[in-house]
């Protein structure tokens, strides 16, 4: 049973370039949540995907968008890249109604 | 912003029980408390949750106090793949609709 899977597993930008993340979720699982990690740091939630709609967000600004797909897998986007957008992005996916959120390994985005 | 205090680091004995504390005094009635720990260059992996009742499952042992101020997460028999950062969360929002908000974690090293 896969789990959780993210591509690319690396990526290095440039400022000012656009970048998308892939995210499929753990087979059955419909809710995904994306977050970023800063280096030492703890997740923060950038947003959540249920049934194609961002159900809710976090602090973070308009240049972060997602979309999820009717298979549920999903992708984030962020435009105008700035260094203190590197860092790693997690992809979370649970079955709705409380279950815990099962992550994948990332991408690590770095911004030159 | 937060709602979790952990300790920065620990350390403990391979096959002593772990001890890790996490203080949550501002903690609501209905938010749960989830522990997730991250092995270096992998994506957080879910250990166990409550609400008010001790918890325990193949991996933990969940203690939450009578007043839910204060939790504790205990690794019976520490073994050398337990060293990782481990984070004590705050669930909050309904089971349909909720955010994990992290804190900085505790980086725990089982040593031989």
């Amino acid at each position: 049973d896969a789990g959780v899977t993210q591509s690319p597993t690396h990526l290095i930008k440039t400022r000012g370039q656009q970048v998308t993340l892939r995210c499929s979720p753990k087979s059955g699982h419909d809710t995904v949540s994306w977050y970023q990690q800063a280096l030492g740091q703890g997740p923060q939630f950038i947003f959540q995907y249920y049934e194609e709609e961002e159900r809710q967000r976090g602090n973070f600004p308009d240049r972060f968008s997602g979309h999820q797909f009717p298979n549920y897998s999903s992708e984030l986007n962020v435009n105008a890249l700035l260094l203190g957008d590197s860092a790693l992005y997690l992809c979370a996916s649970s079955l709705d109604r409380g279950q815990p959120q099962h992550f994948g390994d990332g991408t690590r985005l770095s911004i030159l | 912003d937060a709602k979790t205090t952990q300790p920065p680091s620990m350390d403990c004995a391979e096959g002593r029980a772990a001890n890790l504390p996490c203080n949550h005094s501002t903690i609501s009635g209905n938010e749960y408390v989830y522990w997730y720990r991250q092995i270096h260059s992998q994506g957080p992996q879910y250990i166990i949750h409550g609400l008010k009742n001790n918890e325990t499952n193949e991996m933990a042992s969940l203690i939450i106090t009578e007043d839910r101020k204060s939790s504790t997460l205990i690794l019976p028999h520490a073994t050398l793949r337990d060293t990782a950062v481990y984070y004590c969360i705050v669930r909050v929002g309904e089971d349909s609709n909720y955010q994990l908000i992290w804190g900085a974690g505790t980086k725990l090293i089982i040593k031989p």
